[in-house]
């Protein structure tokens, strides 16, 4: 079975600082996606940014950056200029390429300090 | 292009009770996914529907089910509530197998 791991519950940037939060899993197939979700106080969770694994290059959107290492299994996430807003639980996770599940990992939670 | 719906946003029930819960995904998305969210365990896999039918189960006692109707709409059911049931319910619709899935806003159930 699939496993997703984050290894800080918590984490704290200033603001206009650069973060990385970090994710691993632990997987047998060669091709599936991975994802960051951010859920705010309101609980929505939402779509940060996703990645094939089948491609190697290392998605962008906007601020927001990932350094996907498919041999070690570790997918981080790079929040750049770090804004209020952005103070969140931060989620990990892995989908195969067939169906819908996703797996996710423990969270962290990121603290943006003014 | 409206979001995933959830219904309703906050149940109250008491112990050995049922519920359900209605989602409402995204037009022309056809896979619904549930997901319940605790402290404690984090966020679990319930089960997946697309185009009806189940198609993936998590490990969640019979006394979770689900179900999806013509319109992609689902809904799940707990029966025989208990006090460990107390959680956020996630809903993610999704377009078949690709990418991203896009979450509601969750009903928060809690159990006395």
């Amino acid at each position: 079975a699939q496993t997703v791991t984050q290894s800080q519950p918590e984490m704290s940037v200033q603001e206009a600082e650069t973060v990385t939060l970090s994710c691993t899993y632990d997987t047998s197939e060669s091709d599936y996606y991975l994802f960051w979700y951010k859920q705010p106080p309101s609980r929505q969770m939402i779509l940060v940014i996703r990645q094939e694994a089948y491609k190697q290059q290392n998605a962008t959107e906007n601020r927001f950056s990932v350094n996907f290492q498919k041999a070690a299994k570790s997918f981080s996430l790079k929040i750049s200029d770090s804004q209020l807003g952005d103070a969140a639980m931060y989620f990990c996770a892995y989908k195969e390429t067939s169906g819908s599940r996703l797996t996710f990992g423990e969270g962290t939670q990121l603290t943006v300090n003014p | 292009k409206a979001g995933v719906t959830q219904t309703p946003r906050y149940l109250i029930k008491t112990r050995g009770q049922q519920v359900t819960l209605s989602c409402s995904p995204i037009s022309g998305h056809r896979s619904v996914s549930w997901y319940q969210q605790t402290p404690g365990q984090g966020l679990q896999f319930l089960f997946e529907y697309f185009s009806e039918t189940q198609r993936n189960k998590g490990n969640f006692p019979g006394r979770f089910s689900g179900r999806q109707f013509s319109n992609s709409r689902s809904e799940m059911n707990v029966s025989t509530l208990e006090l460990g049931d107390s959680a956020l319910y996630l809903c993610a619709s999704s377009l078949a197998n690709k990418g991203e899935a896009f979450f509601g806003q969750g009903t928060r159930l809690t159990v006395v």
